[in-house]
């Protein structure tokens, strides 16, 4: 059964920084690109960003480009997002998720972790 | 970045009755070499992450019911519950993965019981 398990969030200072991590099984990690999803509360979805699958890919939303580093550990079977610079906009419920078949929609997602940035 | 936009961000219907959700793209989400809408419907319930119900426009995912109905081509798209049922209460979300891997969605719309 394929598997997403995010941890890592919790309550930072507005300027801090956070290392999120989703933990993957279930299929072969290795060769799938993998995204991170955020929702802030009661508000909608919004794409943060994406690695390839070798991890030689990145890509980031205009909202955390500079601030946010997105990584992988294939050998560990690893998603990392290293979020620094936080401010309050950065609040939210974070998802990690794939696609399990190419020129297909995100069909697999972790329960996701909270971040909370407030003083 | 091709910017998705719903309607409307909520509604109202009766059990029994037919519920409609409207989605305009940017730009086309409609690759010609294939002919396939790269455009996905999702729904939300409190506290769950997403789920895919349709992709493709109109292919409905494995599992979901076939009172969801996706239509529409190019820019403009719809998710149909033809007869709604209490389960069917949540927060639906188109996206589009036409430009991916950079993905956008939609604002999202409510749908509760009246």
């Amino acid at each position: 059964e394929v598997q997403l398990v995010e941890s890592g969030g919790g309550l930072v200072q507005p300027g801090g920084s956070l290392r999120l991590s989703c933990a993957a099984s279930g299929f072969t990690f290795s060769s799938h690109t993998m995204y991170w999803v955020r929702q802030a509360p009661g508000k909608g979805l919004e794409w943060v960003s994406v690695v390839t699958s070798s991890g030689g890919n990145t890509y980031y939303a205009d909202s955390v480009k500079g601030r946010f580093t997105i990584s992988r550990d294939n050998s560990k079977n690893t998603l990392y997002l290293q979020m620094n610079s936080l401010g309050a906009e950065d609040t939210a419920v974070y998802y990690c998720a794939m696609r399990q078949q190419v020129d297909h929609p995100l069909g697999c997602w972790g329960q996701g972790t909270l971040v909370t940035v407030s003083s | 970045d091709i910017v998705m936009t719903q309607s409307p961000d909520s509604l109202a219907v009766s059990l029994g009755e037919r519920a409609t959700i409207n989605c305009k793209s940017s730009q086309s989400v409609l690759y010609s070499s294939n002919n396939k809408n790269y455009l996905a419907w999702y729904q939300q319930k409190p506290g769950q992450p997403p789920k895919v119900l349709i992709y493709w426009a109109s292919a409905r995912e494995s599992g979901v019911p076939d009172r969801f109905s996706g239509s529409g081509s190019g820019t403009d798209f719809t998710l149909t519950i033809s007869s709604l049922q209490a389960e069917d209460v949540a927060v639906y979300y188109c996206q589009q993965y036409y430009s991916s891997p950079r993905l956008t969605f939609g604002g999202g719309t409510r749908v509760e019981i009246k």
